[in-house]
C-alpha cells in the first residue's frame, strides 16, 4: 500500500490560502488520493478525492503532479473553522476500501 | 440523502464490563461498513470492516468484536472492558461497489474505561 507523507505542523494566516502538501511516491496508477480533516474531538470529514486531474470542490482544491508522486490541497481563503488535521489517504484496496490514516498535517488557521 | 448514527456520543464503563455500540446509516443500501478507533494522541486505527450482512473482517486482534445483523447497523460489542479499550470509536460508511467511494464517518463515541 501506497505510504504517505505530511508535515506535522503549518501555520496559516486568516484570509490567506493554506497549502498543504502531500508526498506519496510509492502511489500505484489505480489508487486514489483522498484528503480529509478532523477538528478536535468530532469524526473525520471528507474533503476531496483524486486520481491524476486536478479536482476542485465547495471546500477546496486538489492539485497532484504529473507523476502522482505528490499533491497539495488548497483551502483558497483559511478561516479560524478550517484550524484541524489534515490528513491525505491513499486507499487500502485490500481492507474493504478502507482508508489507512497516517499522522496528519495540524493547521493553525491565526487572526 | 446519507446519514449516519453513531451512540451513544459518550460512556463511562467499569472495567470488565460488557460494551455496546450501535451505528446505523440510512439513505443508501448495502453499504462497507467500518468501525476505527482513536487513542487518546494518536491516530486512527482501522478495527473491523464489513461489505455485508453477517461478513465482517477484522484488521487487528483485540479484546472487541463487531457485528452487523441488518444491513445498514453495525455493532461494536465486547464481553469485558479493559483500560485500553478507553478511546474514541468511529463508525463509516462507504458505498459498495465504487472503488473510489468516500468514506463518510459518524460522529463518534468517547468510550473510557475506569
Amino acid at each position: 500500500d501506497a505510504k504517505t507523507t505530511q508535515p506535522p505542523s503549518m501555520d496559516c494566516a486568516e484570509g490567506r490560502a493554506a497549502n498543504l502538501p502531500c508526498n506519496h511516491s510509492t502511489i500505484s496508477g489505480n489508487e486514489y488520493v483522498y484528503w480529509y480533516r478532523q477538528i478536535h474531538s468530532q469524526g473525520p470529514q471528507y474533503i476531496i478525492h483524486g486520481l491524476k486531474n486536478n479536482e476542485t470542490n465547495e471546500m477546496a482544491s486538489l492539485i497532484i503532479t504529473e507523476d502522482r508522486k505528490s499533491s497539495t490541497l488548497i483551502l483558497p481563503h483559511a478561516t479560524l473553522r478550517d484550524t484541524a488535521v489534515y490528513y491525505c489517504i491513499v486507499r487500502v484496496v485490500h481492507s474493504g476500501y478502507a482508508l489507512n490514516f497516517g499522522k496528519g498535517t495540524s493547521l493553525l488557521v491565526t487572526p | 440523502s446519507q446519514t449516519i448514527h453513531q451512540w451513544p456520543a459518550t460512556l463511562v464503563q467499569p472495567v470488565g464490563s460488557p460494551l455496546s455500540l450501535e451505528c446505523t446509516v440510512e439513505g443508501t443500501s448495502n453499504p462497507n461498513l467500518y468501525w476505527y478507533r482513536q487513542a487518546a494522541g494518536r491516530g486512527l486505527q482501522l478495527l473491523f470492516y464489513s461489505i455485508g450482512i453477517d461478513q465482517i473482517s477484522s484488521e487487528v486482534p483485540q479484546n472487541l468484536s463487531a457485528s452487523r445483523p441488518q444491513d445498514r447497523q453495525f455493532i461494536l460489542s465486547s464481553k469485558k472492558l479493559l483500560l485500553s479499550d478507553s478511546g474514541f470509536y468511529l463508525c463509516a460508511w462507504s458505498a459498495q461497489g465504487a472503488d473510489n467511494s468516500p468514506l463518510h464517518f459518524g460522529n463518534g463515541t468517547r468510550l473510557t474505561v475506569t
